[in-house]
């Protein structure tokens, strides 16, 4: 029972580099979130996506963009990575109220 | 989103009870969540509230809601070292599917 998996859980990337990090459910989920947490910041929502196919803006959508091309994934892209990315990502999927979390990728752009 | 405000940090002795505080913005919130996180691991809900309920108990857990004045409570009782961690308050956004609005956490200390 994997739950929420996200994949890398570690990543180092140079400014101006892209990446996709993947969130993949196994709980037939309509829902899934990207949120980043920062120190001292609490987690912030970055896109979300209601169901296959469809995806909108969260509070800090910039400079990053998602795909739901199937519905138990979610991919977060960052195109070109800027030393403000750095932060730990997770990815969250709900069918209704309760949101489950996977284990987080910690993202360092140097 | 506006901010959900949380004392940062609380330390208590093991066997007492534990009270973080949280005061929401959105009146019109749905669900107010608790979730823990403990070192390098991803959230965990603890509990949830409908807004339309003042009080709710879970085994050691009791969350008081406040909605006129937008206040949640969360109650530990008998706070075991175990329940050190990051808690954090949240509500959810209208119209995002079950999005959420998170505080900034509140770092609980359980000493001996």
């Amino acid at each position: 029972n994997a739950g929420v998996t996200q994949t890398p859980k570690f990543r180092v990337l140079k400014t101006g580099q892209s990446m996709t990090l993947l969130c993949a459910q196994d709980m037939n989920h309509e829902y899934m979130y990207w949120y980043r947490q920062d120190p001292g910041m609490g987690l912030r929502l970055i896109h979300y996506s209601v169901g296959e196919g469809t995806t909108a803006k969260g509070e800090v959508p910039d400079g990053y963009n998602v795909s739901r091309l199937k519905k138990q994934n979610f991919l977060l892209g960052l195109e070109s990575a800027a030393p403000s990315q750095t932060s730990v990502y997770f990815c969250a999927s709900s069918r209704y109220t309760e949101a489950f979390f996977g284990q987080g990728t910690r993202l360092t752009v140097v | 989103g506006e901010d959900v405000e949380q004392s940062l940090f609380l330390s208590v002795r093991e066997g007492d009870s534990s009270v973080i505080n949280c005061t929401y913005t959105d009146s019109s919130s749905t669900y107010l969540y608790w979730y823990k996180q403990e070192p390098g691991a991803g959230l965990q809900l603890l509990t949830y509230i409908f807004s339309n309920m003042d009080m709710k108990q879970d085994q050691r857990l009791t969350v008081l809601l406040n909605k006129k004045d937008k206040h949640l409570s969360l109650r530990i009782a008998d706070t075991q070292t175990g329940d050190s961690a990051i808690y954090f308050c949240a509500e959810s956004i209208g119209n995002s599917g079950y999005a959420l609005n998170f505080g900034k956490g509140t770092s609980l200390l359980v000493t001996p």
